[in-house]
């Protein structure tokens, strides 16, 4: 257990549908990242934060993904009107700006859209 | 051209073998990578770090790194069936990893 958690740790949806996910953070790092990832593949840069700043998006990120961070802890993933193309392992992970940033995974969403 | 690229696999040893993971990527600006251990099912997990050239080790890992070749590699000794797993490689700026290479250590 590194410390990072997210909820819910599986989610099975319709395609169409809304899904929105959480992730808390180790308490005093203050970046977070959310990665995709499918089978075979290694994890998918999604966005960054620096506290409650999203520094950067992915380009090929579909505007149907959003993430906030409001109060520079918890942040949430929504993604709208889901695609079977979603389906994946959403992956958070958080880090201190100092010093080479190691990042700490959480265990992970598991999505299925059918 | 990928910007992290490793030996897809799957790559196989015996026990006890030395296992090699190769890396290599296309930023020259970069300067901090990472080696991370992913179970199937489970989410990456830290092994190691490493920032300047050469070689570091800790354990049966050994990090090396030669930024004028843009390469990285990782070493296992006395290769265990525990080590089975796939192992991706990272290179910081943003975090951008390669798809991995898939080990499985054999009894």
């Amino acid at each position: 257990d590194t410390g990072v958690s997210q909820n819910p740790r599986h989610k099975i949806t319709k395609r169409g549908q809304n899904v929105t996910f959480r992730c808390d953070p180790i308490s005093e790092h203050n970046r977070l990242y959310w990665y995709r990832q499918t089978l075979g593949q290694g994890p998918e840069f999604l966005t960054y934060f620096q506290n409650e700043a999203q520094l950067e998006k992915s380009r090929l990120l579909s505007d149907r993904f959003s993430a906030e961070r409001p109060k520079g802890s918890f942040s949430t993933l929504e993604i709208q009107r889901t695609e079977q193309g979603d389906s994946a392992m959403y992956l958070c992970a958080s880090s201190l700006v100092r010093g080479a940033e190691t990042q700490y995974f959480g265990p992970g969403t598991r999505l299925l859209v059918l | 051209q990928k910007e992290v690229e490793q030996n897809s696999g799957p790559l196989s040893v015996p026990e006890g073998a030395i296992a090699s993971l190769n890396c290599t990527y296309s930023d020259r600006g970069s300067q901090s990578f990472f080696w991370y251990r992913q179970y199937s099912g489970k989410s990456p997990e830290l092994i190691m770090s490493i920032y300047s050239n050469g070689d570091k080790e800790d354990g049966r890992f050994t990090a090396q790194l030669n930024k004028a070749s843009q390469y990285v590699s990782l070493l296992i000794r006395d290769s265990q069936p525990s080590d089975s797993a796939t192992y991706l490689c990272a290179v910081k700026n943003d975090m951008r990893f390669g798809a991995g290479t898939r080990l499985t250590v054999k009894p």
